[in-house]
Formats: structure tokens, C-alpha cells, sequence
């Protein structure tokens, strides 16, 4: 069992569906992230979260919408997304955010968007 | 802006033998840390080892070490006696003073492990 535990493991939809990415951490730490890891492509920080507070976005297109209702929990809220959206999405935490804090990282969340 | 550059895209190692891993850096940063995460078929990111930059010395973790030089802002992974299981794509990764704990990574290098 991992520390960060991601859920739908995968998931299809459609351009006009909304659904959600869900991940939890156990392992007490204050700050969690989304990355996009696509076919060909280094891994793509989303989002940032230190203490429940978005501290980071990174132009992120708003079709993706995160929601970090405690410091355990991070959400990824997807709607009217697009074929190029479909990737690995992995969830991540730290202790903190300051320089060379160990990020430890979920399984990912396959989406597929059709 | 840092960067991370993996060049070999894909290597392969016999089983038990050695293998040695190359990144290269760019960065203005003096306090900055290094880090090699495996990810297996499974997808999860995991790590495997980190440097910090003040430290002279090599990281080692079992069967894994590093070259670390600075000078020329190499980090290569070695690995000793490689096992089936080592078999993943390993990516290597940056964070600094500016970039707090935000990882920038290289492109990957895809290693397979021959029996």
C-alpha cells in the first residue's frame, strides 16, 4: 500500500462530461500537487497546494479545477476536456514546499479523453 | 529557468551486470538538490535516490549510487548487479532555491533488464 493512494486508478469520458480525480495521502504531510505526465513529454507540475491554500498554478488551462478541501485530500475536477488532455495525472505530497522536500508520488489516474 | 536533460532516451543492462544512467543540469542556483525516481510498468513515481548539491560526497542507496559533479553539472545513476526488477523508466529531477519543492524533470531513460 502506497502513502498517496489515487482514485479511479482509469477513467474515460467524454469533451462534455464532468467528473473528478480524487487523491489522499496518509503519510501527514502539508502539501500536495498534481502533475501530467504525457506520451513524450517530462512531467508537467499542474497544481500546488501547501497548508489547504493553492499556492501555485502554472497557466493551467480552467477546464482543470483542483479542490483541497483539507490536507489530506486533493481533487482534480475535470470538464469540457480534450483529446490532448488524455494522460497519466499523478498526485503527489510533501512534508513542505520548500527546496529539497522528498516528493512521494501516487500510482496516477489514467484518463482518457474521447 | 532550469533544465534536465536525460540523452539516452532508451539503455540496457544483462542481468547482475552494471549500468550508469547520465544526467546533465543547468541552473544559476547555488542551493539546489537532485533527485533519480524509477517509475515501474505500475506508473507510481518512486524514489530512489537524492543529492544535495553542498555535499561533496556521493549518494549511495544499496545497489544504487551517484556521480555527482558538480562543476559540470552532471548526475548519473549507477546501478550495480542489476535486478529484473529494476527494469523502468528512471527519470532524473531538480528543485532549487527558486523552485522550492516543484520538481523539473528530464525526459526519462527507459531501461530494460536482459536475463
Amino acid at each position: 500500500e502506497t502513502g498517496v493512494t489515487q482514485t479511479p486508478r482509469h477513467l474515460v469520458m467524454g469533451m462534455t462530461n464532468k467528473k473528478s480525480l480524487k487523491c489522499e495521502q496518509h503519510l501527514g504531510h502539508n502539501a500536495m500537487y498534481w502533475y501530467k505526465q504525457s506520451a513524450k513529454k517530462p512531467l508537467e507540475l499542474m497544481f500546488v497546494y501547501s497548508l489547504e491554500e493553492r499556492v501555485e498554478n502554472n497557466s493551467v488551462p480552467s477546464r482543470f479545477s483542483p479542490e483541497c478541501p483539507n490536507s489530506s485530500h486533493l481533487f482534480l475536477h475535470l470538464h469540457t476536456l480534450q483529446p490532448e488532455d488524455s494522460a497519466l495525472y499523478l498526485c503527489a505530497s510533501s512534508q513542505l514546499t520548500g527546496p529539497g522536500n522528498t516528493i512521494y508520488f501516487g500510482e496516477g489516474s489514467w484518463l482518457t479523453v474521447v | 529557468a532550469q533544465t534536465v536533460t536525460q540523452s539516452q532516451p532508451e539503455m540496457s543492462v544483462q542481468e547482475a551486470e552494471t549500468v550508469t544512467l547520465s544526467c546533465t543540469y543547468d541552473t544559476s542556483e547555488s542551493d539546489y538538490y537532485l533527485f533519480w525516481y524509477k517509475q515501474p510498468p505500475s506508473r507510481q513515481m518512486i524514489l530512489v535516490i537524492r543529492q544535495e548539491a553542498y555535499k561533496q560526497q556521493n549518494a549511495t542507496e544499496n545497489r544504487f549510487s551517484v556521480n555527482f559533479q558538480k562543476a559540470a553539472k552532471s548526475f548519473s545513476l549507477k546501478i550495480s548487479d542489476s535486478q529484473l526488477g529494476d527494469a523502468a523508466m528512471y527519470f532524473c529531477a531538480y528543485t532549487g532555491e527558486t523552485s522550492g519543492s516543484r520538481l523539473t524533470f528530464g525526459e526519462g531513460t527507459q531501461l530494460t533488464v536482459n536475463p
